[in-house]
């Protein structure tokens, strides 16, 4: 257990249908970062948080895609209107990012979405 | 583009023997690489990361080599055991970002 809390751990939905993920990252680190992995394939970067602010993007990340970080804590990331093409894990990590460089991404467990 | 690449076939060996896996990158050299090892249905979790001017470096039973005259890392587990079973990531981190970018794995498989 690295301390990266996500929920839920496994989502079905029905295509059309809007879902939502949360992520709690360890208590001091600032910033969060948002992959999805699909089977047979390492993580792919979405977006990423420093504290509140969302500082960047991934192309990745289509206008169905939304995540935030309202307080600098927890993070949601909603996609609206899933597609097949959606069904994935989708990661969040966290780093105790100081202005330096830093050694390792902090992972959770990952949210398994299938999308029928 | 900046690419890591990662041998996509499966490793398979004995247990008590070397288990060598490769990362491949082009078009730039990273200051660093990341090793990762992540079993079926959990996030990463971190082995090692070992920086351009080092040309090794161990961990227990884990070693990582940067050759970047050859734009390669090698990952060797000695003495493998089937616990050591799982997929084994490697990564570079982007810019001031620091988000990670991911070979596509390589999965290992300890026959007891």
């Amino acid at each position: 257990d690295t301390g990266v809390s996500q929920d839920p751990r496994h989502k079905i939905t029905k295509r059309g249908q809007n879902v939502t993920f949360r992520c709690d990252p360890i208590s001091e680190h600032n910033r969060l970062y948002w992959y999805r992995q699909t089977l047979g394939q390492g993580p792919e970067f979405l977006t990423y948080f420093q504290n509140e602010a969302q500082l960047e993007k991934s192309r990745l990340l289509s206008d169905r895609f939304s995540a935030e970080r309202p307080k600098g804590s927890f993070s949601t990331l909603e996609i609206q209107r899933t597609e097949q093409g959606d069904s994935a894990m989708y990661l969040c990590a966290s780093i105790p990012w100081s202005g330096t460089s830093t050694d390792t991404q902090y992972f959770g467990p990952g949210t398994r979405l299938t999308v029928l | 583009s900046q690419k890591i690449e990662q041998n996509s076939e499966a490793l398979n060996i004995q247990e008590g023997k070397t288990a060598t896996l490769t990362c491949n990158y082009t078009n730039y050299s990273p200051a660093y690489l990341q090793w990762y090892r992540q079993d079926p249905g959990r996030g990463p979790v971190f082995l090692l990361l070992i920086r351009e001017n080092e040309k090794e470096k161990r961990k227990e039973r884990l070693k990582v080599t940067f050759d970047t005259t050859l734009k390669q890392s090698l990952f060797h587990i000695t003495a493998s055991q089937p616990a050591d079973s799982a997929t084994y990531l490697c990564a570079r981190s982007m810019d001031s970002s620091y988000k990670l970018i991911f070979g596509s794995g390589t999965r290992l498989l300890v026959r007891p």
